[in-house]
């Protein structure tokens, strides 16, 4: 089946503590993104990647770092710098960015709490 | 820049019942609207979008949402409400001009048997 892969589902860091949540897709999507979801305050956008080797900023990049080195690989490391970095974090993936009707298809997601 | 405002926390309703999950936007171009649900610990599934054409737009189980370019709204909707409608739905929107896409902050919808 075709879909996104998220792992761990569940992660515990202490204080200072780099970590990073693993994203694979097999949709053969060039298009990538990862999502930081606190309750009441939706989806905001943290990078992106239109195609390999490239990523962007989004709304809430500082203390967050991605990769881009393959097609199906897009992960996220969170670090010591984020402040405050206990969330569930989601990738997402679609043929394009620059194609605007393209649909998200979302992982099931990694929920991160620091300690 | 775009914006999305789903302006109610949670929607209750009885099991058979009319169910209604509100959108308004803000864009500065044409949009392109979408509606995602999530249940539990789960990532987002695409519901329903709004391209261009017909105003009102037929998605998955049962959804459908509404266009309304004068109100600037794009209410979810389903004609009777099942137990396992219960979840969160999000309403998004790209603006075509920075081709960004806004999330809304979510309605917990409660379908009660």
């Amino acid at each position: 089946d075709g879909g996104i892969t998220q792992s761990p589902k569940y992660l515990f860091r202490k204080e200072g503590q780099n970590v990073t949540l693993s994203c694979e897709q097999n949709l053969n999507h060039d298009a990538m993104y990862w999502y930081r979801q606190d309750p009441g305050q939706g989806l905001r956008l943290i990078y992106y990647s239109q195609i390999v080797n490239d990523f962007q900023k989004g709304d809430i990049a500082e203390g967050y770092s991605v990769s881009r080195e393959k097609k199906e690989s897009f992960p996220l490391t969170v670090t010591s710098a984020q402040k405050n970095p206990t969330a569930f974090y989601l990738c997402a993936s679609s043929i394009s960015v620059a194609a605007g009707a393209n649909v998200l298809t979302f992982g099931a997601g990694s929920r991160l709490t620091v300690l | 820049a775009q914006s999305v405002a789903q302006p109610e926390d949670q929607v209750n309703v009885a099991e058979g019942n009319p169910l209604t999950v509100k959108c308004t936007y803000s864009v500065s171009g044409n949009p392109y609207l979408f509606w995602y649900v999530q249940y539990p610990n789960r990532g987002l599934q695409f519901l329903l979008k709004y391209i261009t054409g017909d105003n009102l737009v037929k998605g998955s189980y049962g959804f459908e949402a509404e266009f309304n370019k004068s109100q600037t709204s794009f209410h979810l909707k389903k004609p009777s409400a099942l137990v396992s409608d219960s979840a969160l739905y999000f309403c998004a929107v790209r603006d075509l001009e920075n081709n960004r896409l806004a999330f809304g902050k979510g309605n917990q919808v409660v379908v009660i048997p």
